[in-house]
Order: structure tokens, then sequence, then C-alpha cells
């Protein structure tokens, strides 16, 4: 099973900085087959990032990702207030597909 | 417009079944891959079944391979969840979600969650 390790477990930031989480996995992703989601309280998950790196519909493009291989990246740049939540990874090239710990993105 | 919506929860005691359904809208059902997760505040999210569009293919976690059912009524635009031989472990929020496409494996859609609770 690959374990995605994203760090750090908490990330105390000021609306119009910059995020940087990290997602790091136990071995390689195969066609790094990977996602990004957020989650606030009392809501279901809802999908940003696709291969890494494809903003889904009507996410705003402050959100953006990278990496390859074991090691990826979700960048929000000028964090709004909305932004605060959690932040999860989610491989889906090897299998079992699994998910990140997460990462709360908190004022 | 997308909509998943979960029902079926609740709280059953060890070794009882939960049978979850999720009913799909906005989109053609029978062309789309569809997943049941599961959240809870200890393990994270966890992947449980899926089930392919085309083919109607089902898949497992090793967790609830031989006591859990994935399966669907196209007619029904429906997605259904057999819990048997429920543990205290499977307690957790359950979502269904659709998967984006044949070639992605990202769940663009999520429903907001049913809850099964598994206890004495």
């Amino acid at each position: 099973e690959t374990l995605l390790t994203q760090s750090p477990g908490t990330l105390s930031l000021s609306p119009g900085e910059r995020a940087t989480l990290s997602c790091r996995a136990s071995q390689s992703i195969r066609n790094n087959y990977l996602a990004w989601y957020q989650q606030k309280p009392g809501q279901a998950p809802r999908f940003l990032l696709d291969g890494a790196s494809s903003r889904a519909t009507g996410i705003p493009d402050r959100f953006s990702g990278s990496g390859s291989g074991t090691d990826f990246t979700l960048t929000i740049n000028r964090l709004e207030p909305e932004d605060f939540a959690v932040y999860y990874c989610h491989q889906y090239g090897n299998s079992p597909q699994t998910f990140g710990q997460g990462t709360k993105v908190e004022i | 417009e997308v909509q998943l919506l979960e029902s079926g929860g609740g709280l059953v005691q060890p070794g009882e079944s939960l049978r979850l359904s999720c009913a799909a809208s906005g989109f053609t059902f029978s062309d789309y891959a569809m997943r049941w997760l599961r959240q809870t505040p200890g393990k994270g999210l966890e992947w449980v079944s899926s089930i392919s569009g085309r083919d109607g293919r089902t898949y497992y976690a090793d967790s609830v391979k031989g006591r859990f059912t994935i399966s669907r009524d196209i007619s029904k635009n429906t997605l259904y969840l057999q819990m048997n031989s429920l543990r205290a472990e499977d307690t957790a929020t359950y979502y269904c979600a659709k998967v984006l496409t044949a070639m992605s494996g990202a769940s663009d859609f999520w429903g907001q969650g049913t809850l099964v609770t598994v206890s004495s």
C-alpha cells in the first residue's frame, strides 16, 4: 500500500499569504495520478486538482499543484478567508488508492 | 448539476447488516465509475469500494472484502453498498463519489455523507 504523508500537519497563516502543502508518497505514483481535495467542517471533500496539476472546474487559479514521482505540492497563493480548511492528497495510480492524513490551514 | 444523495446510515450492533444508497443525478450514471469512501477522525479518508462505469466490474479494499458488496441500479441511477458482518471499526461517515473519467481516478463529486455507527 502506498502511504501518503502530508506536511505540515497544521499551517498557521494570514489572509493574503501563500500556503505550501506537501504530500510525499512511500513509493512512486504511477502516471503521477494524484489529486487534491479541500474539506471544511461538516462538509464533504471538494475536488481541487487532478493529475497533480490540473485544476477542477471552477477552482480559482490561486490554487496550483506540482510534483511527480513521490513528491507533490499544493500551493495556494494569496489566501482568501474561504481557503482556511483541511487539504488532502489522494493517489489513485497504485492499488489500493490511498489518502494522506491531511494538512489543516488555519488562521 | 451533479448531485449525489446518500441514505441508509444509522446505528447497528456488531455483526448486523446495513445497506447504503446513493441517488445520483445530473450526469449519465452508467457512463461513470462510482466509489464508496469512508472517513473517521482517527483513520482519515479511506477508499472502500468501486464499481466501473462500462462493465460494472467491482473492487474492494481488503478491510471490507467478503463483507461488503457494491452494486448499482442504472434504471434508478442509484449506487448501493451492502454491508454485512459489521464491526466497530466500520464506524465512519460514508461518502459516495463519482469518478472523474475513465482516465482519471479522482473523485470530482461527493455526496454529503451518511454516518454509520457500529456499537453494542
